[in-house]
């Protein structure tokens, strides 16, 4: 969706490394959700995020939404293969009445 | 598991058909949403539904429509199919609508995936 960008599309990572994929929208969003997604199959919700600042985390996933509401970054720690698959952010801008997702980032972890 | 249930798991069709998917929400959710997903296009919201009425509609085409029952299950009708429309297809469901924003946590089924050939 060219409402939500989202990079990097792919990412390679040894397993234990840091990394980061991030999510711009152009327009300021009321909720910023993050999902993974397993090759083929369905979402799965890890965080939403809905305060300018905000910060969440979750084991080692943590989410960041900038203050203007419209950035927002993935960062996982020391990254383990279990960590694979297709990372999405998904969000609703203030105007309008639609739902878009990002093109999705396809994490790969070397084990 | 997310508690959203959908069927078929996948379908094998011919163009110019027309198909039904179906969607179960969770148990106490009220909306349902539809999504399409495919190579080209990414992940794309289709419609909602909030306790059996529309309440927002994204890139449907006219081709496709949608309904939610009384016992909140919802379908996705698909006519005249086209090979484009080959995809995997997606229901969420939430707890509410939000009158303001769709932004409510919204649960995933596994998707049933269209081939029509």
């Amino acid at each position: 969706s060219q409402e939500l960008e989202q990079s990097p599309q792919s990412l390679i990572v040894q397993e234990g490394k840091n990394l980061t994929i991030n999510c711009t929208s152009s327009k300021t969003l009321y909720g910023l959700y993050w999902y993974k997604q397993k090759y083929g199959e369905g979402l799965i919700f890890l965080m939403m995020l809905q305060k300018g600042g905000e910060e969440k985390s979750h084991e080692k996933i943590t989410a960041k939404l900038d203050e203007k509401k419209q950035q927002s970054s993935l960062h996982i720690t020391a990254s383990q293969p279990s960590h694979a698959g297709i990372y999405l952010c998904g969000a609703d801008p203030v105007t309008g009445n639609q739902f878009y997702f990002g093109t999705g980032t396809s994490l790969t972890v070397i084990p | 598991d997310s508690g959203v249930t959908q069927t078929p798991k996948h379908l094998i069709t011919a163009t110019g058909q027309r198909v039904t998917l179906r969607c179960s929400p969770r148990s106490g959710d009220l909306s349902v949403y539809w999504y399409q997903q495919s190579l080209d296009q990414g992940l794309q919201f289709l419609i909602q539904y909030y306790n059996g009425e529309e309440r927002a509609k994204g890139n449907i085409l006219e081709r496709f429509s949608a309904q939610q029952f009384p016992d909140l299950h919802s379908e996705l009708n698909l006519s005249s199919l086209e090979l484009g429309d080959s995809a995997l297809y997606f229901c969420a469901s939430s707890v509410a609508g939000g009158p303001v924003s769709l932004s409510e946590t919204q649960y995933f089924g596994p998707g049933t995936r269209l081939l029509v050939l």
